[in-house]
Parts: C-alpha cells; structure tokens; sequence
C-alpha cells in the first residue's frame, strides 16, 4: 500500500524566505503527485501535480515542486513566500491501479505560518 | 457554478447511532470520493464512487458504506458510530474517474460522536 510522509508539521518563517516543503511517498509503480492547500476557513484546492514529463512542475501563485523518481521525493518550493502563503499544504500520491481505478493518499499535512 | 457542497455543516451524534452525510459534485463531474480528516491529520480515503456503483475502497470497515445517485450525488453511511469517528469528512469531485486530476473539494461536513 502506498504512503506519504511530510517531515515538517509546522513551518514559521518570515516574509521574503525561501521555503522547501519535504514529501516523500512509498510505492514502486507510477504514480501521480499532488500538493494541495488549504487557506485558512477555505476548502482544500490544487497546488500543482505531476503527471508526466518534466519532473520541474509549476504551481499557482509561484510554488513549484520536483520530482526526484530515484529518491521518491516531489518537495514543494517558493523562492520568495508572502504573509498571504500562510496555510496548511499537502502532499498526496495517487497510485494502485485496481481495474483503472486508483486511490489518493495524503500526508499528514504541513502549516506554513508567515510572519511579515 | 456552486461548486461541491456538502450537508450538513455540522452534526453531533451519540455512540451506536447512525448518520448520513450528502454531498453535490461540482457541476460536470461524475466521480465522488469521500475522505475523512481527524484532526491533525491528512484527509483518509475513505471510497471513490463512479456510475453509481463502489470503485476502490481505504481502509474502512463495512461500518461505512455510500450511494452514489443517477445525478452525481453522493451520500457517506456511517452505522455504529464510534467516539473515534468523530472527524471532518470531505468529499471530492473529479470528472476522472481515475482520479490521475484534480479533485475539487467541499467545505466538510465535522462530525461530533459523544
């Protein structure tokens, strides 16, 4: 059965930071990968995902993530957050074909708090 | 568009009863998958739902079970409840019923067991 882990629970860092998200899941077939946010009183909403193809993949609002087949890796980076990015993000993996019907698994999540 | 919605908001039930959660796709979409989020957590998958009939199942037991209606719409069972059910349950909407793409997500429906 596939997982995903979100090393980081909490995240603080101040306005203009970088920030790297670490997500790494279990599974040694194909997979697709998601972030997904989710903005303080709002409803869960997709980041990004990676299908196929180039392993640099860009989100909105200026994230992207990378996925590192060999190391099962797709970490989610900004190069510059703002105060508007604090939310809690994470990372999911849809995998396990049953009869063309597949399963989604999300990590445990991770809150990013901005401080300006 | 509405988008997916979810009813009730909020709902308080004691151990043993049962509940049934609703939920409405987004508009265009015929795949319902419902999660459920305890607190602190990641959202669980709980089953995926296409053409009206169970598609992939989580790890749950037959405690929970669902409906999916000609019209898209999705209802979550849970019999028996527990204390440990209490949790935020989500349902998704794709128009893959592969769920390679995007999910759309309603607001939740958090659920109280005393």
């Amino acid at each position: 059965a596939q997982s995903v882990s979100q090393h980081n629970h909490h995240v603080i860092l101040s306005e203009a930071a970088s920030l790297e998200l670490g997500c790494n899941y279990s599974y040694g077939g194909t997979v697709n990968l998601f972030w997904y946010v989710q903005y303080p009183g709002q409803h869960l909403q997709l980041l990004l995902k990676y299908f196929s193809g180039d392993p640099l993949v860009k989100g909105i609002k200026g994230f992207e993530a990378e996925f590192i087949k060999s190391k099962f890796s797709f970490n989610l980076r900004k190069p510059s957050v703002q105060w508007s990015d604090t939310a809690e993000y994470f990372c999911a993996v849809n995998a396990g074909n049953s009869g063309g019907y597949q399963k989604v698994t999300f990590g445990t999540g991770t809150k990013l708090q901005v401080i300006p | 568009d509405a988008g997916v919605t979810q009813s009730p908001t909020h709902l308080i039930k004691t151990r043993g009863q049962q509940v049934t959660l609703r939920c409405s796709p987004k508009s265009g979409h015929d795949t319902v998958s419902w999660y459920q989020q305890a607190l602190g957590q990641g959202p669980q998958f709980i089953f995926q739902y296409y053409e009206e009939e169970e598609r992939q199942r989580g790890n749950f037991p037959d405690r929970f079970s669902g409906h999916q209606f000609p019209n898209y719409s999705s209802e979550l069972n849970v019999n028996a409840l527990l204390l440990g059910d209490s949790a935020l349950y989500l349902c998704a909407s794709s128009q893959d019923r592969t769920l390679q793409n995007e999910q759309f997500f309603g607001p939740g429906t958090r659920l109280t067991v005393l």
